[in-house]
């Protein structure tokens, strides 16, 4: 199967600061999704991106998927960003990275 | 629209007890999967299934079993737990292949 890794794998961040994640995939994929995984352990969908860029407010994403990555950018970032960031790719039978916990202190 | 709802919450088992983890998506969606997530990593896919009377194996699939029936049902068993099954368990769903996936808040399961 695709392998997804994510890095880095622990980010502790002052609250106002910017970030970016990054994720790396073995094979081309037709699907790319971004997930936040909140301290309740709900999964919430942040981003559909198999290629190019997209925003939702103080997130935004970008996949280059001829060179096999994504990257997750929060910005400003807030106490209530802090969980785990999960990238999966390829369709309905997502294969998901290892996550990457953010910690924002206020 | 309730969206998948997985049920129950929580769950405490003995090795060897059997259990059916319910999944139910009011959305009418086709596709329908479930996944295990365990301490430090990502979701890993147990099984699938791309409409009614079709599953099919993921990743993880030894020791779980599934059916089928109807667009909005899409139950896991586990026939005889064991404790490496202990874990968080996740269903989701999606309209089509290239739409993103609607998960549910998840089992959290424990095998004693």
């Amino acid at each position: 199967g695709i392998q997804v890794e994510q890095s880095p794998p622990d980010l502790i961040l002052q609250e106002g600061a910017n970030s970016t994640l990054r994720c790396n995939f073995s094979d081309s994929v037709n699907n790319l999704q971004w997930f936040h995984q909140n301290p309740w352990g709900q999964l919430i969908n942040l981003f559909y991106i198999p290629s190019g860029t997209k925003q939702n407010g103080r997130l935004s994403a970008t996949t280059v998927a001829t060179e096999r990555y994504s990257l997750l950018y929060i910005s400003s970032s807030q106490t209530t960003d802090s969980g785990v960031y999960f990238c999966a790719v390829d369709d309905y039978k997502l294969s998901f990275g290892a996550g990457t916990t953010v910690t924002v202190r206020a | 629209n309730a969206g998948v709802t997985q049920t129950p919450k929580f769950q405490v088992l003995k090795t060897g007890q059997s259990m059916t983890l319910q999944c139910a998506q009011d959305m009418n969606h086709e596709y329908m999967s479930w996944y295990r997530q365990d301490p430090g990593m990502g979701l890993r896919l147990i099984h699938y299934s791309v409409g009614a009377g079709i599953t099919d194996q993921g990743e993880v699939p030894n020791g779980y079993n599934v059916s089928r029936s109807t667009t909005e049902d899409f139950p896991l068993r586990l026939l005889s737990a064991a404790p490496s099954q202990t874990s968080v368990y996740f269903c989701a769903s999606s309209p089509d292949r290239a739409t993103p996936q609607h998960f549910g808040d998840g089992t959290r399961l424990s095998i004693l």
